[in-house]
């Protein structure tokens, strides 16, 4: 089945240091990748995706995302963590379905960055 | 300039009502989606529209309706709501269909069913 997971619930960071934030899939084919992020009481936002290319991904706000097929991982990353990054994130993979496209959501991790 | 915008923002009904929400994006884009996300934060896809017409509908009790009247808006009509039905609603839109651009959201509408 096609899946995508985030293990982690929550991930509490010192600002400052490094963050990262997991996810894994399971899909056929190539794997179509996004990381989005959701701040309280507002709608998602794009960071950043994996469609091809170089498996590291730059994207918005310092961001970025390691995709390794090995793996099966696309883990988002940041080198130094901002008490504004605090938030909710969500990992996506497309799938194809009946022969449409969808994107498929882990549960979500919680980020917390304490000062 | 809102890119992707939805009314009402807060939406309080009791059980049995019919409501709607309203979305619109001024993006240009061909694709627009409803989603809905639960109390735990689960994101789920309920229906997508490409050029007006419905690509996907997922299991969703046909108490849902969704109708496109033009390419920028994609309107959610709800009947006989019931408690299960409170939850944030998320409109979105890409640029195409294929699932490799990027979903722009809306704000989200929350509902809530007494």
């Amino acid at each position: 089945a096609q899946s995508v997971a985030q293990p982690e619930d929550q991930v509490n960071v010192a600002e400052g240091n490094p963050l990262t934030v997991k996810c894994t899939y399971s899909v056929s084919g190539n794997p179509y990748l996004f990381w989005y992020v959701q701040y309280p009481n507002r709608g998602l936002q794009f960071l950043l995706k994996y469609i091809t290319g170089d498996n590291l991904v730059k994207g918005s706000y310092g961001f970025e995302a390691e995709f390794n097929k090995s793996q099966t991982s696309f883990h988002l990353k940041k080198p130094s963590a901002l008490v504004s990054d605090s938030a909710l994130y969500f990992c996506a993979v497309r799938v194809s379905m009946d022969s449409n496209y969808q994107l498929i959501w882990g549960a979500g991790t919680k980020l917390i960055i304490k000062p | 300039d809102t890119a992707v915008s939805q009314t009402p923002k807060y939406l309080v009904t009791q059980m049995g009502n019919d409501k709607s929400i309203k979305c619109e994006q001024n993006l240009g884009h061909d694709t627009m989606y409803w989603y809905k996300q639960d109390s735990k934060k689960f994101l789920k896809i309920m229906f997508s529209y490409n050029n007006k017409e419905l690509i996907i509908n997922e299991t969703v009790p046909n108490r849902f309706s969704p109708k496109s009247p033009d390419k920028a808006h994609l309107n959610l009509h709800i009947n006989s709501l019931e408690l299960g039905d409170s939850a944030v609603y998320f409109c979105a839109s890409s640029q195409e269909v294929r699932g490799t651009s990027e979903q722009y959201f809306g704000p989200g509408t929350r509902l809530t069913v007494t």
